[in-house]
């Protein structure tokens, strides 16, 4: 228990759906990321927000649309996805500040699945 | 942008040998480093941080840092069959932002 938690672990949807994948921490970090990790391939950084404050984006389709309403939780909206989409999308947090960084610590996912 | 470099493997070794690990990274002003490990279909997990010029053990971990080379390793020693997965290399900027290497997958075979 890492003290990131994500809902819901195992999520199939069909291309014309709606939903949203939710973390949350409690361990007083200031910055979540959202990952994505397709099968047999690297981490991709997804968004990044540090004090609620979207500061990275690195070209993700608009079908996914991040949410950060506060400093422990965390939405990925999910809407008219594709196949390809299906992933293993991973949460983390981490403390950002001046100096060391602390190490962040990941949710243990959800498994998405697009119809 | 920034980059870390992690050869994607799969490094085989035998049982009870020592694995090692590298990863290179490109910002010079890179001030933390982490190693994780990633066991298929799980979340990465912590093994190893460090922070400055020189080695750090853990138990059968050891951390390797080299600033003016810009690279990074983690050696395991007495490979375990358990120590099979992918090492993702972790480092964070000056502003703090976490940049992950591609991993390397290790096999240690009985």
């Amino acid at each position: 228990e890492t003290g990131v938690t994500q809902t819901p672990r195992h999520l199939v949807m069909g291309m014309t759906n709606k939903k949203s994948l939710k973390c949350e921490q409690h361990l007083g970090h200031n910055a979540m990321y959202w990952y994505k990790q397709s099968a047999k391939k690297p981490l991709e950084l997804m968004f990044v927000y540090s004090l609620e404050e979207r500061v990275e984006n690195n070209s993700v389709p608009s079908r996914f649309s991040p949410e950060c309403p506060n400093s422990s939780h965390l939405f990925l909206h999910l809407h008219t996805l594709q196949p390809e989409d299906s992933a293993l999308y991973l949460c983390a947090s981490s403390l950002h500040g001046t100096g060391l960084s602390t190490e962040a610590f990941f949710g243990q996912g959800t498994r998405l699945t697009v119809v | 942008q920034k980059e870390v470099e992690q050869n994607s493997g799969p490094l085989s070794v035998p049982e009870g040998a020592i694995a090692s690990l590298n990863c290179t990274y490109s910002d010079r002003g890179s001030q933390s480093f982490f190693w994780y490990r990633q066991y298929s279909g799980k979340s990465p997990e912590l093994i190893m941080s460090i922070y400055s010029n020189g080695d750090k053990e853990d138990g059968r971990f050891t951390a390797q840092l080299n600033k003016a080379s810009q690279y990074v390793s983690l050696l395991i020693r007495d490979s375990q069959p358990s120590d099979s997965a992918t090492y993702l290399c972790a480092v964070t900027d000056a502003g703090n932002m976490l940049t992950f290497g591609g991993g390397t997958r290790l096999m240690v075979k009985p």
